[in-house]
């Protein structure tokens, strides 16, 4: 079974500033992948960044990068420079990779608002 | 703009009425995904397609039934739903071979049972 854990229910954050989003899992899988999706207010889930168990470097894709830390099964989200837009949820998820259950589990999400 | 392409976005329905929601992507994904998302929690799995087969049915009540005509299309056929059904429907889809595993995501459904 897996377990994504968020305790961040709401997160403030200054424009322009960065700020880093929590998430630790619990899995028995050998071979597993993170996510972090952001969901604005529309409803569309929008894929930002992916990392894999085996990955040995910590994943980044423009203004978010991905703080893997195996041993403590955290996988945190970073923003840099944040901007208005990024006002949304955020949800942290996960699968299992050698498996045929592609679905993915999510965590309970943080909201974050962006303050200018 | 998304490129799974839910329909209708809004619902709103009787406890007796029967209704579908439809999903479509053109994306030659071969998994296709129906998650169920309540106000302020996160989605939650209902049924998982992998080569237009019902591969995983998270114990959904039979009131909601999925079907997967092609490869392309996906629908959530609805009847005698309850108040409590009320939520975003969100559809997704992904490759099922070669890659990370990322799920592409409509915009969702959402519903309102009366």
């Amino acid at each position: 079974a897996q377990k994504i854990t968020q305790t961040q229910p709401g997160m403030f954050v200054q424009e322009k500033e960065a700020v880093t989003l929590d998430c630790t899992y619990d899995t028995s899988d050998p071979s597993y992948g993170l996510f972090w999706y952001k969901q604005p207010s529309s409803g569309e889930m929008i894929f930002l960044i992916y990392q894999g168990s085996y990955d040995q470097q910590n994943a980044t894709e423009g203004r978010y990068s991905l703080n893997f830390q195996k041993a403590r099964k955290s996988a945190n989200l970073v923003i840099s420079a944040s901007q208005l837009g990024d006002s949304a949820m955020y949800f942290c998820a996960m699968r299992a990779m050698d498996t045929g259950r592609r679905a993915l589990t999510f965590g309970s999400g943080t909201r974050l608002q962006v303050q200018p | 703009d998304t490129e799974v392409t839910q329909t209708p976005k809004h619902l709103v329905m009787g406890m007796t009425n029967k209704k579908s929601l439809k999903c479509e992507q053109h994306m030659g994904h071969r998994a296709m995904y129906w998650y169920k998302q309540k106000a302020k929690k996160p989605p939650e799995l209902m049924f998982v397609y992998s080569y237009e087969k019902l591969s995983i049915n998270e114990s959904v009540p039979s009131r909601f039934s999925p079907e997967c005509p092609n490869s392309s299309l996906l629908n959530l056929h609805l009847h005698a739903l309850q108040p409590e059904d009320s939520a975003l429907y969100l559809c997704a889809s992904s490759p099922l071979a070669g890659d990370t595993g990322e799920l592409f995501f409509g915009e969702g459904s959402r519903l309102t049972v009366l």
